[in-house]
């Protein structure tokens, strides 16, 4: 299948300071990437949508200038969070969308990364 | 009103034999692609199955099928010869035509094999 990897794989930060994540495509082209947050034992929650060229489009909920994204290349998108806090701990797994070459968008398979395990002192 | 519903928390199966996870998922669109997803402690997500709306035959995939019963909107993933290795959160997930293609997941159900 499809490789996606994520770097830091875990970083411990002091509250107040600013985290980068970044999300890489490693063996095909993603023009939508996203970036989701999981709580222990709960689902994914999708924070924003990550196109190439463009501005991310976030959920409702989500703090744009809290989480800055930046889709830069065909295969890299990087996520920041900016002045973390403490209840900004969690688990954050970006994803990538294949094309599956039907032409038909909804058939599209998404690759995830590994996870970054946040966590703010 | 929730897009896929998963109504198993937590299942158990001994190994070697087979298991059915339910979701059934809540959709006005014709088109619309169903996927599943393992998640191990790892934390990382796996992608096991994908089923289209327009597809006429079940998905398989080695040891992992979808029971897709359209008209029911439900894509049970079943898992035949359960190994120790499959215990694991298992999430379904579903995108839509439009808009945007958002791509929506359940609760999740954690699977736990027995030896």
């Amino acid at each position: 299948g499809a490789v996606v990897s994520q770097h830091p794989s875990w970083v411990i930060c002091k509250s107040g300071t600013s985290v980068k994540i970044e999300c890489r495509s490693l063996d095909f082209q993603a023009t939508t990437m996203f970036w989701y947050r999981q709580f222990p034992k709960q689902s994914l929650m999708l924070m924003a949508t990550s196109n190439e060229g463009s501005k991310a489009t976030y959920e409702q909920g989500v703090e744009k200038d809290k989480f800055l994204i930046n889709h830069a290349s065909l295969t890299l998108s990087t996520l920041t969070v900016t002045s973390a806090h403490p209840e900004d701990s969690s688990f954050y797994i970006c994803s990538a969308r294949r094309a599956s070459g039907r032409g038909l968008p909804f058939t599209d398979t998404q690759y995830f990364g590994p996870g970054t395990r946040l966590t703010v002192l | 009103a929730q897009k896929i519903t998963q109504t198993q928390p937590g299942m158990f199966v001994q190994e070697k034999e087979a298991v059915t996870l339910d979701c059934t998922y809540d959709t006005s669109d014709q088109s619309y692609g169903l996927f599943w997803y393992k998640q191990p402690s790892s934390g990382e997500m796996i992608f096991l199955i994908y089923q289209g709306s327009y597809d006429e035959q079940n998905a398989t995939e080695g040891r992992y099928s979808l029971n897709f019963q359209k008209a029911r909107k439900s894509a049970n993933l079943v898992i035949s010869a359960s190994q120790l290795g499959d215990s694991a959160m298992y999430f379904c997930a579903m995108r839509e035509r439009s808009p945007f293609n958002k791509f929506y997941f359940g609760s999740g159900t954690k699977l736990n094999v027995k030896p």
